[in-house]
């Protein structure tokens, strides 16, 4: 059974502050890489994908990725009260194209 | 910005009924998904289409479930006989290509009395 776990939180942070959340995958055949914000009740909104090891920026969100490790990780710098919700990894093999989802870290961003 | 639409947003059916839930897809796009999720549960995949085929489906996606491109912009979800444990948010997404990044829809909450 392919998994995709992460700390399901919350994690609480300071506003400006960055905050750290954290994915695992069992599949070493995963290719693709996706974090998704999800707002209580709402849908999965793509923030960044990432493809290849290292670091990958995008304003104030940084994606990093360790294959070796099967890791990946998102930062959010200077974070806001509006960036709390839900964060879903997601990976997606090499050999099909179904996301395969981890239960997602609520991040709570404190004024 | 092209989105993917979904109507209706919150379906109310009695156990043992048919439901058909309707997405429209970006139009450029030729990957259709569905999937779900369970009050307090992750996103689960329950099919994947392609060239007016299903390409991959889910041990969810049993043969209560199919799914259709009727047109050339809809895409639809049936449940051919809900039972209580279908009750879940519904996403469809889409893609451009194979290996494109997935956009998803509204969602439509299912509720199964």
């Amino acid at each position: 059974q392919k998994e995709v776990e992460q700390n399901s939180g919350p994690l609480s942070v300071p506003e400006g502050a960055i905050a750290s959340l954290n994915c695992t995958y069992s599949d070493r055949g995963s290719q693709s890489f996706f974090w998704y914000r999800q707002y209580s009740g709402k849908s999965p909104e793509l923030i960044m994908f990432i493809y290849s090891n290292g670091d990958k920026e995008d304003g104030r969100f940084t994606a990093q990725l360790n294959k070796a490790s099967q890791y990946v990780s998102l930062l959010i710098r200077d974070s806001q009260p509006s960036d709390s919700a839900t964060y879903l990894c997601a990976v997606k093999g090499g050999a099909t194209n179904k996301l395969i989802f981890g239960t997602g870290t609520l991040l709570a961003v404190q004024p | 910005e092209p989105e993917v639409t979904q109507t209706p947003s919150h379906q109310v059916t009695q156990m043992g009924q048919e439901v058909i839930l309707r997405c429209v897809p970006i139009s450029n796009h030729l990957y259709f998904y569905w999937y779900r999720q369970i009050l307090g549960q992750k996103v689960e995949f329950l099919v994947s289409f392609y060239n007016n085929e299903i390409s991959e489906k889910s041990e969810i996606f049993d043969d209560q479930f199919s799914v259709e491109r009727p047109d050339g912009s809809n895409f639809t979800l049936k449940i051919r006989s809900t039972k209580l444990e279908d009750s879940a948010m519904y996403f469809c997404a889409s893609s451009e290509g194979y290996t494109d990044t997935q956009y998803f829809g509204p969602g439509t909450r299912l509720t199964v009395l």
